[in-house]
């Protein structure tokens, strides 16, 4: 089945203390990106990657860093979490080289900074 | 740069009534307009697509037509139901030199009562 893995589903955390999201993909898309969902700002792109060891900052990239050391993998990782980082993030992945195809999503992670 | 607008939420109707989601774009080039869907706590799906003018994407009862001469991609459904309550997403696909971008909108709340 095509999907879209992301871990943890569900996130508590302290500020400070390093954490990392996990996303993986197994319908060999080159192109994978991160976004936080927060009422009334709707989905912003945090950061994308177009294929391996290629990255880029998206529209909020502050306080984020991603790595794609393979195609199928592409965490999200936060140094130092702050409470303005409490949101909902989804992962998604699609074929980078043509307009017209859909992403995919993964389930979501809720994260809570205390 | 490329944007999309929708209609704020949200939608409050009755099992049965008829829904239209507005929605806009802007855009240089000929972009991809899709509509994504996100029940609650889920993930986003790919509702219904278009690529180009004039184009009718269609699923589960909801349609949309791709507008260029006014730029829209309303979400039309005939009659509603309760398990259509969800947030929908607009979003606009374009090539550019950081691939194939996905834009969305801010989402728009339908909630639909027996």
């Amino acid at each position: 089945e095509a999907q879209v893995t992301q871990n943890p589903r569900y996130l508590i955390t302290v500020t400070g203390k390093k954490l990392t999201v996990t996303c993986s993909q197994n319908m060999n898309h080159e192109y994978m990106s991160w976004y936080r969902q927060d009422p009334g700002l709707g989905l912003r792109q945090i950061y994308y990657s177009m294929n391996v060891e290629v990255t880029d900052k998206g529209d909020v990239p502050e306080g984020y860093k991603v790595s794609r050391k393979e195609k199928r993998n592409f965490p999200l990782i936060l140094e130092s979490p702050s409470p303005n980082q409490t949101s909902l993030y989804f992962c998604a992945s699609r074929t980078g080289k043509r307009r017209n195809t859909e992403a995919f999503f993964g389930q979501g992670t809720r994260l809570t900074v205390v | 740069g490329n944007s999309v607008t929708q209609m704020e939420g949200p939608v409050t109707l009755s099992e049965e009534a008829f829904l239209t989601i507005n929605c806009t774009y802007t855009a240089t080039g000929y972009p991809s307009l899709f509509w994504y869907v996100q029940y609650p706590g889920e993930g986003l799906q790919l509702l219904l697509k278009a690529t180009k003018a004039d184009d009718k994407g269609s699923n589960k009862g909801f349609e949309a037509t791709y507008r260029k001469e006014t730029t829209s991609f309303h979400l039309e459904k005939g009659s509603v139901q309760v398990s259509d309550s969800a947030v929908y997403f607009c979003a606009l696909s374009e090539v550019n030199q950081a691939g194939t971008a996905l834009i969305f909108g801010k989402g728009t709340t339908l909630s639909v009562s027996s």
